[in-house]
Formats: structure tokens, C-alpha cells, sequence
């Protein structure tokens, strides 16, 4: 149980066009999810916070309309990453909490290249 | 601010017991999550300590010590598929967690 699965795994686009990564809880509907970015032999940095049905909560220094969050149903969140740089590759992971006091069940992650 | 210290790197061989430390200042706790990373893949949850003390399961066992803002991670009769990132996270409000600067750990035959 509690399989969250992301698409698309990887993803190589142009400069200055958009992406969009889906994060799916496949075995529970999720209250919760959250969005990370992890650079190179770094840790995950936590960019959003995505609740169903209300506006995510963008962290401190991440901008809310260069990723764009969206959490239309309990079991799926999306991230846009618009206009895309080189310096916006990276590797994207979600998360999902079935409850807002569950344990965070992470997907498989999303590798982002910019051109 | 939060920060989460961990050890770059841990080294040790097949069938040896290796221990992980985590010591962090946060403005916000519910407790400290493990979780272990292979290259290219996804955090896998291993262990949560809400409360002081030791939490078994299996090989793996995290404990807790609140009043020493501390806490580890300990693995035993390691497997060379052990080896990988291991990052300890604080759970803060909103069930939002705060990773910790990762541990590579290598094993060796």
C-alpha cells in the first residue's frame, strides 16, 4: 500500500518552454502533497506544499508563478515548471500524506533537463 | 532558521553495525524521520521517533533524544545493498519535513 507514482520519470525540454510533472497517490486518497527539488549529491529541498482543493503554499524563495501548483483531486497534484532554464534542471520529487499527520510516501522522482 | 547536521560520508564493512547521527535546531518539532535514498531513486521511509527513546525495526533502529536536539540512526549486520544516502528529517507543522544533509554510506566486502 501507499504507492505514489510521478510522470513523466524523466524529461528533457528547450529553454523557455513549459513542463508538466503528475504526482498520483495510487492506493489513497491524499489530503497533502508535497513538492522537492534535489540538485547533485544534495538533499531535498521542499519547494510547495499542495492541499486539495486551495492554493498551495510556495516556500520561502521558490516563486509561486514560475512553478505552478495544482491539486484538483485527492490523488493527483501537478507542478508546471514554466519558462524553463538550464538552472531549473534538477531532479523533482512528491510526496503524499494520507492524512496531515501520516508519514510522507515519496514517488519515484522526475529528472528535469533544460537545454 | 532550520539546519539538520549529518556525516558526509560513513564507511564500513558486511556485517558490521554502523551508526548515523543527526543533531538539529529547528523552530518547530513532531518528531525525526529516517529515510534511505539509492542513486537516481526515490527516498524510502525507514524509521520515525515522535518520542525519546530507541525505535526498532528489523536492522534499522533511530533514536531520539529531544533534550539534546539528537538523534541516530543504526544499522546492523550491513549488506552491501545498505549501501546508499541516508537522511534524517525533522517533521515540523503542517507535516512539512526538513531533510537533513545526507549521508553517503559505503559498505564494503
Amino acid at each position: 500500500g501507499a504507492v505514489v507514482s510521478q510522470h513523466p520519470s524523466w524529461v528533457i525540454c528547450k529553454s523557455g518552454t513549459s513542463v508538466k510533472i503528475e504526482c498520483r497517490s495510487l492506493d489513497f486518497q491524499a489530503t497533502t502533497m508535497f513538492w522537492y527539488r534535489q540538485f547533485p549529491k544534495q538533499s531535498l529541498m521542499l519547494m510547495a506544499t499542495s492541499n486539495e482543493g486551495s492554493k498551495a503554499t510556495h516556500e520561502q524563495g521558490v516563486e509561486k508563478d514560475k512553478f505552478l501548483i495544482n491539486h484538483a483531486s485527492l490523488t493527483l497534484s501537478t507542478l508546471t515548471v514554466t519558462s524553463a532554464h538550464p538552472e531549473d534542471s534538477s531532479f523533482y520529487i512528491c510526496s503524499a500524506s494520507p492524512q496531515v499527520t501520516d508519514t510522507q510516501y515519496f514517488g519515484p522522482g522526475t529528472r528535469l533537463t533544460v537545454l | 532558521g532550520q539546519s539538520l547536521e549529518q556525516p558526509s560520508e560513513v564507511t564500513a564493512v558486511e556485517g558490521a553495525i554502523v551508526q548515523i547521527n543527526c543533531t538539529y535546531q529547528t523552530s518547530g518539532f513532531y518528531g525525526l524521520s529516517w529515510y534511505q535514498q539509492h542513486d537516481g531513486g526515490a527516498p524510502t521511509f525507514l524509521s520515525y521517533n515522535a518520542l525519546d527513546g530507541l525505535e526498532e525495526t528489523g536492522r534499522f533502529s533511530s533514536f531520539l533524544s529531544r533534550s539534546d536536539s539528537y538523534g541516530y540512526l543504526l544499522l546492523q549486520e550491513l549488506q552491501m545493498k545498505d549501501s546508499a544516502s541516508y537522511f534524517c528529517a525533522v517533521r515540523g507543522g503542517g507535516n512539512k519535513l526538513t531533510f537533513g544533509t545526507g549521508t553517503q554510506l559505503k559498505v564494503e566486502l
